[in-house]
């Protein structure tokens, strides 16, 4: 079974800033596997990355990811108010812990 | 529009089952492969189930297996998910969730709102 660890667990940032939020596996991955999700609080996820780099239907350019092999990163180029919040990675039926981006 | 809604959750004692649905409109469900995920209160994302667009393949996490049948009904646009002797770690609000209809890729696109399904005596 893979294992995912999302880092850091938590990324104090300030709107306008760029945010890089890593997700390694404890296993080589299919980068075709692996998805990127936001969720905020009290919302269903909205997944922004499939792929690996592949933006879901409507996401907005600023999300972009990137990775192969065991090391995954989605930035976020310049943080809007709305993307404070928290980011789950997945391969498969896999989910990492998430990564919570808060307001500085 | 996309809807998955689901319904069906509600208080149950330990030991007790409970049958949580979903409703699809929008896209054609019966090309789409269907899970289960779940999110205990203030906790992570935890895949439960799938099924593939026919019902032929059917999956379980192994903290369900055995406890949890997966289903799917394409004339009525519906998957549902039977869960028998829940367990006080079953508490979560579960939310069904279609699967990117690219070959192999395992992400979900759409997702409902959830129904919290709480497991206390």
């Amino acid at each position: 079974e893979i294992v995912l660890t999302q880092s850091p667990g938590t990324l104090s940032l300030s709107p306008g800033e760029r945010a890089t939020l890593s997700c390694r596996a404890g296993q080589s991955v299919n980068s075709l596997y692996l998805a990127w999700y936001q969720q905020k609080s009290g919302q269903a996820p909205r997944l922004l990355i499939y792929g690996a780099s592949s933006r879901a239907t409507g996401i907005p350019d600023r999300f972009s990811g990137s990775g192969s092999g065991t090391d995954f990163t989605l930035t976020i180029s310049t943080l809007e108010p709305e993307d404070f919040a928290v980011y789950y990675c997945q391969v498969r039926r896999t989910f990492g812990q998430g990564t919570k981006v808060e307001i500085k | 529009e996309v809807q998955l809604v689901e319904s069906g959750g509600g208080l149950v004692k330990p030991g007790g089952s409970l049958r949580i649905s979903c409703a699809a409109s929008g896209f054609t469900f019966s090309a789409s492969n269907m899970n289960w995920v779940r999110q205990a209160p203030g906790k992570g994302l935890e895949w439960v189930s799938y099924i593939s667009m026919s019902g032929t393949y059917i999956y379980y996490a192994d903290s369900v297996k055995g406890r949890f049948t997966i289903s799917r009904d394409n004339a009525k646009n519906s998957v549902y998910l039977q869960m028998n002797s829940l367990r006080v770690e079953d508490t979560a609000l579960y939310y069904c969730a279609r699967e990117v209809p690219v070959a192999g890729s395992g992400a979900f696109d759409y997702w409902g709102q959830g129904s919290l399904v709480t497991v206390s005596s």
